[in-house]
C-alpha cells in the first residue's frame, strides 16, 4: 500500500492554470477508473473535487478537471483564485480492496 | 444537510485502547459504505478502514490489521472505530467518511488521538 506520488508543490499565477500529477501503478491508478482528488484547506476537513478520473460533484467550480493516462492522474485548475490556495490529494482505489492517497500537494497562489 | 460528528477521541498511552465514534445525520445511513480516514500532524491523508452497508465487508489498511475493527448500527445512524494496542505512529485526527462511487464525498470535522506516555 504504498502511497502515490505527488509534487510536494506547485505554484501560479491569478489567472494561470496549473496542473497536478499523481503517479500510481498498474494496482490502483493505471487499472482504476475510480481515482477522486481532494482540497484541504488548512484547519478544515477535506472536500472532493473529482471522482471516477474526471467528474464533478455538483457546487464544485468547473475550473477543475481530471484526468488520466496510465498510471498517471491529473487534476488541472484553471483561472486560479486566491481561494484555490490549499493542499489537495489524490486517491484511487486499489485491487486489495484499499484506498491509497497520495502525499500531497500544496498550491500557493502567487 | 449531510453531517457527520465525530467524539472519542483524547490522550492515550502507548498500548491503550479507545473508542471513536461518528454520529451520523441528513441522509439515509444504511444506504452508504462508510469510512474512516486519518491525518497525522502535518502529514497526509491515509485511508484505514471500510465498513459496507450491512457490515458483512469490512477491510482494513495493513497499519491498522489486526488491532483496530470497524463496526456500525444502522438503527442508530452511528459508527465506530474500535482501536486497541495503540501506538506513537497512530497519534493523528481522525475523519468519519461517508463514500460514494468508491469516492469520499463527505466528511466529519475529525476528532484528535494523540498517543504518548
Amino acid at each position: 500500500q504504498s502511497a502515490l506520488t505527488q509534487p510536494a508543490s506547485v505554484s501560479g499565477s491569478p489567472g494561470q492554470s496549473i496542473t497536478i500529477s499523481c503517479t500510481g501503478t498498474s494496482s490502483d491508478v493505471g487499472n482504476s477508473n475510480v481515482v477522486s482528488w481532494y482540497q484541504q484547506r488548512p484547519g478544515k476537513a477535506p472536500q472532493l473535487i473529482i471522482y471516477e478520473v474526471s467528474k464533478r460533484p455538483s457546487g464544485v467550480s468547473n475550473r477543475f478537471s481530471g484526468s488520466k493516462s496510465g498510471n498517471t492522474a491529473s487534476l488541472t485548475i484553471s483561472g486560479l483564485q486566491a481561494e484555490d490556495e490549499a493542499d489537495y490529494y489524490c486517491c484511487s482505489f486499489a485491487f486489495t480492496n484499499t484506498w491509497v492517497f497520495g502525499g500531497g500537494t500544496k498550491l500557493t497562489v502567487l | 444537510e449531510v453531517q457527520l460528528v465525530e467524539s472519542g477521541g483524547g490522550l492515550v498511552q502507548p498500548g491503550g485502547s479507545l473508542r471513536l465514534s461518528c454520529a451520523a445525520s441528513g441522509f439515509t445511513f444504511s444506504s452508504y459504505t462508510m469510512n474512516w480516514v486519518r491525518q497525522a500532524p502535518g502529514k497526509g491523508l491515509e485511508w484505514i478502514s471500510y465498513i459496507n452497508t450491512i457490515s458483512a465487508n469490512r477491510w482494513y489498511a495493513d497499519s491498522v490489521k489486526g488491532r483496530f475493527t470497524i463496526s456500525r448500527d444502522n438503527a442508530k445512524n452511528s459508527l465506530w472505530l474500535q482501536m486497541n494496542s495503540l501506538r506513537v505512529e497512530d497519534t493523528a485526527v481522525y475523519y468519519c467518511v461517508r463514500d460514494s462511487h468508491y469516492a469520499f464525498d463527505y466528511w466529519g470535522q475529525g476528532t484528535l488521538v494523540t498517543v504518548s506516555s
